[in-house]
Formats: structure tokens, C-alpha cells, sequence
């Protein structure tokens, strides 16, 4: 079946500027996380998704990110203001349950490029 | 202190040789344990969980776990061109997010 899928594969935006990052997890899946990996470094906990809810948002590194999840499917990442050090990729990854036995899959990851 | 911390690497090996990649955790609660493979370019692909103290086979990988040293490690027997990747160790503390190291670049040399 369909893996989870992200949009765009890349964005380059000016400093300052709003972007939106999408990612479609795997049909079914309830949880849905966001990390980010930064150049030759380890990937970095965002957020997570509950249904379409967010218990954790610990991760998120200032009030300029935000994330939102809807029907229990798409999820979409906010970063306003963007600034240089938020470049870097981001990858969604979604799980059956939060189970801690069940396998998180990664999608693609969206390469964010801050001018 | 990070909260999972790898072999800084990079690793190289001669094709069908061992490669042997370690990884310690600070969260003594922790209880379960991953493997992700990550080529160039690409989105982690996980190849290994361990949730138990010993070791776990699997093919050509093995994940070992001593959780009272705070210790595990992967294990990768007769090593094939196709193993070059970043291997990343992660670690769940509770039971949902997922704490990564740095990862440790293999390269299997032919």
C-alpha cells in the first residue's frame, strides 16, 4: 500500500517569509509524528498526533512553529517568520497506534532551504 | 549529556566483514530500542527493535541490549556494498517519541 507521503520535496524561501510543510500518513494510522534532522545530525521530536489531536507539542522549538492535523489524516507543519537555522529537513512518520511496538514509517521528508 | 549517543564513525569495512556499531542512553527508563537505516538522501527505514535484555537476529543483523549498562548495539555479519548508509540508534523513553542519536556512516568497501 502507500507510504506516507510529504509536500513539497523541497522549498527555498526568503527570511521571513511563512511555509507550510504537508505530509499524508499511511491510511488508518492514528499517530503521526514531525521530526527534524538537521545537517549530518540525528532527527530532532517536533510533535505528535493523536487522532487529531496533539498531547505532546514539547518538541516544537518556538512559538513561530505550529502544526494541525484534520479528519484524522493530513498534517501540516507552520513555520512563520522562517529564519536560517530553520533549514533543515523535516520528516513526518506515522504509526498504527502510539504503541511503542508498533514501527513508525518516515516519509520522504521536505528539505527546507532559508535564504 | 545527549540523550543517545553513537560511534561517531564514519566506518569503514572490506566487503563480508563485521561491522559493529554501538550506542549508549541516558533515560534509564527506557524500554524499547531501534534501528533505522538512512541512505543518502532518503527517509529512515527501520531494520531492528529490541525490547529485551540479550541479543536479537535477524539475517545479517543482530541488536544487542544491556539496558543495565545502558548499552546497545547492531551488529552487521558479512557486510555487503548495499549496508553503506547511516545507521541511527533510537530510543523510546515513553511510549511514543522516539530519541535519536547522530548516526554512524558505514561504508563497505568492495
Amino acid at each position: 500500500g502507500a507510504g506516507v507521503s510529504q509536500s513539497p520535496s523541497n522549498k527555498v524561501t526568503e527570511k521571513g517569509k511563512d511555509v507550510e510543510l504537508r505530509c499524508d500518513p499511511i491510511s488508518g494510522h492514528t499517530a503521526l509524528y514531525w521530526y527534524r534532522q538537521r545537517l549530518g545530525q540525528g532527527l530532532e521530536f517536533l510533535i505528535y498526533f493523536q487522532g487529531n489531536s496533539a498531547p505532546d507539542k514539547s518538541g516544537l522549538p518556538s512559538d513561530r512553529f505550529s502544526a494541525e492535523r484534520t479528519g484524522e489524516s493530513v498534517s501540516t507543519l507552520t513555520i512563520q517568520r522562517t529564519q536560517q537555522e530553520d533549514s533543515a529537513v523535516y520528516l513526518c512518520a506515522s504509526s498504527l497506534t502510539r504503541d511503542r511496538t508498533d514501527t513508525q514509517y518516515f516519509g520522504p521528508g521536505t528539505r527546507l532551504t532559508v535564504l | 549529556q545527549k540523550e543517545v549517543e553513537q560511534n561517531s564513525g564514519p566506518l569503514s569495512v572490506p566487503e563480508g566483514a563485521i561491522a559493529s556499531l554501538n550506542c549508549t542512553y541516558s533515560d534509564r527508563v527506557s524500554q524499547s530500542f531501534f534501528w533505522y537505516r538512512q541512505y543518502s538522501g532518503k527517509s529512515p527505514e527501520l531494520i531492528m527493535s529490541i525490547y529485551s535484555n540479550g541479543d536479537k537476529e535477524d539475517g545479517r543483523f543482530t541488536a544487542q541490549l544491556n539496558k543495565a549498562s545502558q548499552y546497545v548495539s547492531l551488529l552487521i555479519r558479512d557486510s555487503q556494498p548495499s549496508d553503506s548508509a547511516t545507521y541511527l540508534c533510537a530510543v523510546q523513553p515513553n511510549d511514543y517519541k522516539l530519541s535519536f542519536g547522530a548516526g554512524t556512516t558505514v561504508t563497505v568497501r568492495a
